[in-house]
């Protein structure tokens, strides 16, 4: 059973525009969650996170938005640009263990320029 | 500041023959330790984590396994790898307390044949 889901597998956006990425959860216990970038053959990169108490957090042209009801995250990226495009992973976290991260399969972001 | 090194890059390897891939950590001391596993199409798929040396604790029941021993060193291994083991192999560290991200190495992609 997928704790954290991605249902979109690619998204296309034009340059410029805001990139909408979205992410459900199903566990209630989660209590962090991250966004993570990922280029082909390398590691992802830590990009934003959130805390549960929190319903939005930003950082220059990303804001994470946090749906705790509807066990919903997203992510914004604004403007869009062309370096953007990879493989964007959610990923949660069960509060203060030392479990990994539960992350979904992401969606592949591509910038149309 | 902290860095992750795993190696090797890119490992191609015959069915039935060992395996060990190894990640260390600089920068930082008794950090939580962890091996992923991208498959194709799939998301990151958490196989081992150690919190200390000695200490694995595995998510899936495979045919790899995991050891630490020293305290910023992880190691994944197999005595007869599989095809199925073929996949993007990642290491990752977190701080030790609290809600954290993790920080993920470069990556092996390893094919079996």
């Amino acid at each position: 059973d997928q704790q954290v889901k991605q249902n979109s597998p690619s998204l296309s956006v034009q340059e410029g525009r805001i990139s909408i990425l979205n992410c459900d959860y199903t566990n209630s216990m989660f209590d962090y969650f991250l966004w993570y970038k990922k280029y082909p053959a390398e590691g992802p990169t830590f990009l934003i996170s959130i805390s549960s108490i929190k319903d939005k957090n930003e950082d220059g042209r990303f804001t994470v938005f946090l749906n705790k009801s509807a066990k919903h995250l997203s992510l914004h990226i604004v403007p869009s640009q062309p370096g953007d495009s990879a493989v964007y992973f959610c990923a949660a976290n069960l509060g203060g263990g030392a479990d990994g991260l539960t992350f979904g399969k992401g969606t592949h972001l591509i910038i149309q320029p | 500041s902290q860095t992750i090194h795993q190696w090797p890059a890119t490992l191609v390897q015959p069915v039935g023959s060992p395996l060990s891939l190894e990640c260390t950590v600089e920068g930082t001391s008794n950090p939580n330790l962890y091996w992923y596993r991208q498959a194709a199409g799939r998301g990151l798929q958490l196989l081992f984590y150690s919190v200390g040396i000695g200490q694995i604790s595995s998510e899936v029941p495979q045919n790899l396994s995991a050891s630490r021993p020293q305290d910023r060193q992880f190691i994944l291994s197999s005595k007869k790898l599989l095809l199925s083991d073929s996949g993007f192999y990642l290491c990752a560290w977190r701080d030790g307390t609290g809600d954290t991200e993790a920080f993920f190495g470069q990556g092996t992609r390893l094919t079996v044949v």
